[in-house]
């Protein structure tokens, strides 16, 4: 069965800072991987997502992410953090892209001014 | 432009009481699913739906059940309300049979006493 672990349930950052949150995934075929943010009382909306295209996949609010098979890791950044990133972001797998997602469970970013 | 649109947003019941929680998307998008979020556990599926008149059951159905009203309608019944269904639900949709959730609604704040 298809996993995904999200290291670190809280992470703070400076204004200005690197945000960088981290996703290992588990999947028995070629994963569809994607990046979820949900800020307070909304639900959740798509940040990007990877399709075994290009490895470094770009998304919304100039976040990305780097897919790495030998690490089995998608990892989210952003080179330089606002206030407005303050939200809770989750990591998602679907194998093959063709099965139902399996989401993680959350990273809640706080960015301190 | 209102995407997908659930109510109520928040409800408080008591145990064995019996609810409907509605969701509406004007995107025309096929798959439609509700998810419950719970602290520390992300978000899990509890029914999906690929189209008008099918559903399948999700990781959590147990004690919910679904109606596909429509191509825009897909509402979650809860028969006998237990406090283990004390939960954020969460309506989302997808374009074809993508089985990959894309638009959220702001979810439905369940209290069960």
């Amino acid at each position: 069965a298809q996993s995904v672990t999200q290291l670190g349930s809280h992470v703070s950052v400076s204004e200005g800072a690197l945000v960088l949150l981290r996703c290992n995934y588990s999947s028995s075929v070629p994963p569809y991987l994607f990046w979820y943010v949900q800020y307070p009382n909304q639900g959740l909306q798509l940040l990007l997502k990877y399709t075994s295209a290009a490895t470094l996949v770009k998304g919304i609010n100039g976040f990305e992410a780097e897919f790495k098979k030998s690490e089995t890791s998608f990892h989210l950044t952003k080179p330089s953090a606002h206030m407005s990133d303050a939200a809770e972001y989750f990591c998602a797998v679907s194998p093959g892209g063709y099965q139902k997602v399996t989401f993680g469970t959350g990273t809640k970013l706080q960015v301190i001014p | 432009n209102a995407g997908v649109t659930q109510t109520p947003k928040f409800q408080v019941l008591k145990t064995g009481q019996s609810m409907t929680l509605q969701c509406a998307q004007d995107m025309n998008h096929n798959s439609m699913y509700w998810y419950r979020q719970d602290p520390g556990m992300g978000l899990r599926l509890i029914y999906y739906s690929a189209s008008e008149g099918t559903t399948d059951k999700g990781e959590v159905p147990n004690g919910y059940n679904v109606s596909r009203l429509n191509k825009r309608e897909f509402s979650l019944r809860l028969e006998s309300a237990a406090p283990s269904q004390t939960s954020v639900y969460f309506c989302a949709s997808s374009e074809g049979d993508s089985n990959q959730p894309q638009h959220f609604g702001d979810g439905t704040r369940l209290s069960i006493l």
